[in-house]
């Protein structure tokens, strides 16, 4: 069974980067998928952040693309996030996840999620 | 991008259904047969509970299901039961390769 952990700092400072990463155990992600980042403000609805494959291909959303960069290290069977320049808009509940299907186009299964306060 | 758009709250009595819309436009709902739904309680991550519009993922029970028609796509839950009251986000390709969510519905069992 797939698993997936956010991990990372959960407060930090405006105007820095944020960093997280998500591990992914039950299955090797260089087997497949594309792997993904979603976001969730307090109280709204999802936003997807963008999406890494094993062989390095990147999507990401058109408005956060200028301040968004994803990684992977098939190695430790890992992925990351890192947004720069950050306000306290993106504070927020961040997940990973696994993003199948053609496309792709679906999110499953997701972390538990963990919260990124945006605060000096 | 927008969101889809999404009735804030919707509910019924247990054993009845419940449908949710999702409305988007012709370059995200009704341009691809990719829309998902997902299920989520409160402090849960979501969990995906209807993939490329009508298909179910092992495990979620038939009485979820989904259609679409237009810009618009639909969830529908039959014979509601006490653990089907959740948030529900609807999710879309919305073309080079972008992805959009809904704005979520407030599901009540009565």
């Amino acid at each position: 069974q797939v698993h997936l952990q956010e991990s990372g700092p959960g407060l930090v400072k405006p105007s820095e980067t944020l960093s997280l990463t998500c591990t992914v155990s039950g299955y090797s992600i260089s087997r497949g998928y594309y792997w993904g980042w979603i976001r969730q403000p307090p109280g709204k609805g999802p936003e997807w952040i963008g999406s890494i494959h094993h062989s390095g291909g990147t999507y990401y959303n058109p408005s956060l693309k200028s301040r968004v960069t994803t990684s992977i290290d098939t190695s430790k069977n890992q992925f990351s996030l890192r947004l720069s320049s950050v306000t306290a808009a993106d504070t927020a509940v961040y997940y990973c996840a696994a993003h199948g299907g053609n496309y792709p186009n679906w999110f499953d299964p997701w972390g538990q999620g963990t919260l990124v306060t945006v605060s000096s | 991008q927008s969101a889809l758009t999404q009735p804030p709250s919707a509910s019924g009595s247990p054993g009845q259904s419940v449908t949710i819309s999702c409305t988007g436009t012709s370059s995200d709902v009704g341009g691809y047969n990719y829309v998902s739904w997902y299920q989520q309680h409160p402090g849960k991550a979501p969990k995906l509970m209807i993939y490329e519009v009508n298909k179910w993922p092992s495990g979620v029970p038939d009485r979820f299901s989904g259609s679409k028609s237009g810009n618009t796509a639909s969830l529908t839950v039959s014979g509601l039961q006490a653990e089907d009251e959740a948030d529900y986000y609807c999710s879309s390709y919305a073309g080079r390769n972008n992805f959009v969510f809904g704005t979520g519905t407030k599901v009540t069992v009565l």
